[in-house]
């Protein structure tokens, strides 16, 4: 079943620094969202970007689809504790129902 | 915003006990969705409901079931709660988008724990 798989699986960065977290994906997709989760919490919509969209941004998210290499990535700019969260990438199933990657679990030093 | 609630945080029970999760949304979403989330495994779908009265098996519905009697409530219940099924439950809900999956709106969760 196609699924997104994010890359890396954990990563620590810097407050300041950029975080660029990758999703690759198996079959071909009418859409790619990305969700945060705070730890112990339910996840959170950052954004969603259509097959025939290439970037998108959201304050300082920024988000882009190459359907080619069936992958997408997520770029956090200036990096804060708060950014402090697991990252999903989930992909449509042709239906209303998504499927979820594992997630990167990304983790803001001071 | 739309907020999605769900009946309890944290939850422990006793093996072969009946379970009920609660999950109730504001915003007149059609779809409603429970998940369990474990580590390494990532979130797994266990059922979806499209309508009232109306439920659809996910990829892990094996021990669950689910009730749909108000378009707002949506309910898991783990008939005889085993310890395998101690887990982290989301419940999700989204409109009816046509041709694309929607944007889902998550509850807090529920961490249960089957003792």
């Amino acid at each position: 079943s196609q699924q997104g798989e994010e890359d890396p699986q954990a990563l620590s960065i810097q407050e300041g620094e950029n975080a660029t977290m990758n999703c690759s994906y198996k079959t071909s997709i009418n859409n790619l969202q990305w969700y945060r989760q705070n730890s112990g919490r339910g996840l959170v919509h950052l954004i969603l970007i259509r097959s025939n969209e290439r970037e998108k941004h959201s304050g300082r998210l920024r988000v882009t689809l190459d359907t080619s290499k069936k992958s997408s990535s997520l770029l956090i700019t200036a990096s804060r504790a708060a950014d402090t969260a697991s990252y999903f990438c989930a992909t449509d199933r042709g239906d209303d129902k998504i499927i979820f990657g594992k997630g990167t679990r990304l983790h803001i030093l001071p | 915003d739309v907020k999605v609630t769900q009946s309890s945080r944290y939850l422990v029970k006793r093996t072969g006990e009946k379970v009920f999760l609660e999950c109730v949304q504001d915003m007149d979403h059609e779809n409603m969705f429970w998940y369990r989330q474990d580590p390494g495994l990532g979130l797994r779908l266990i059922y979806f409901s499209y309508d009232v009265k109306m439920k659809e098996k996910g990829d892990i519905p094996e021990g669950y079931s689910v009730s749909r009697e108000k378009k707002e409530r949506f309910s898991l219940i783990l008939e005889s709660a085993s310890t395998n099924q101690t887990s982290m439950y989301l419940c999700a809900s989204s409109s009816i988008s046509g041709r694309w999956a929607d944007t889902q709106y998550f509850g807090p969760g529920t961490r249960l724990t089957v003792l």
